[in-house]
């Protein structure tokens, strides 16, 4: 159990309104990652960070943006939510210590997000 | 541009049979990770192989990694119902992974 929580779980909302997804750990990794994952697509980058404030554009960037005030926290946020922004989202974070060089992540539970 | 192929995409056999999903990629990736993901969850690591040619028993599950490190197979042995679910592959490059589309299996009791 890599200490991985999402909230919310779930979340109904309407085109054009704000929403925050959280993302927090437990265990002081220094990355961590969005991503969503849509049927016929996979799993698919959104944002990374690789520590406190610092942060990257994965492959689907475009609608979102990212935070990290404090290590334990990562927060995506869809300024404006669209209904091609529905899907089920991911965080994750990147072990570290000896096996950094592997890039083994491990997922949270993910967040249902429905944008009618 | 999907940089790692898994094929096929869905496979259904019955319980006790053996079968193997395939992850195909033209790129060279240093380490390469199986996930298997269940229904309303995320995905679990089961493997990472990082050296080509390297195989990888966990139980009745082997993972072998092609010697040019840009392809893997997952075989199971004498499948179980409780090995239903999305087989996911993920190549290493850089900070990131990239993931294919899966491999959805299914075992019929």
């Amino acid at each position: 159990d890599a200490g991985i929580t999402q909230s919310p779980r779930h979340k109904v909302t309407e085109t054009g309104t704000p929403v925050t997804l959280r993302c927090h750990q437990t265990e002081n990794h220094r990355y961590m990652y969005w991503y969503r994952q849509d049927p016929g697509h996979g799993l698919r980058l959104i944002h990374y960070s690789y520590g406190v404030k610092d942060t990257d554009k994965g492959e689907v960037s475009d609608g979102y943006s990212v935070s990290r005030s404090k290590t334990e926290d990562f927060l995506l946020t869809l300024e404006s939510a669209t209904s091609s922004q529905t899907s089920v989202y991911f965080c994750a974070i990147r072990e570290t210590g000896s096996k950094s060089s592997y890039n083994e992540q491990f997922f949270g539970p993910g967040t249902r997000l429905t944008v009618l | 541009t999907q940089l790692l192929e898994q094929s096929p995409q869905f496979l259904s056999i019955q319980e006790g049979e053996n079968l193997t999903v395939y992850c195909n990629s033209s790129s060279v990736f240093s380490s390469l990770q199986w996930y298997r993901q269940e229904p309303g969850e995320g995905p679990v690591l089961l493997v990472t192989v990082v050296t080509g040619g390297e195989v990888k028993k966990l139980k009745r599950l082997t993972f072998q990694f092609g010697d040019a490190r840009k392809d893997s197979s997952l075989h199971i042995t004498a499948a179980q119902p409780g090995d239903t679910g999305l087989y996911l592959c993920a190549g290493g490059r850089d900070n990131r992974l990239a993931f294919g589309k899966g491999n959805q299996v299914v075992v019929i009791p």
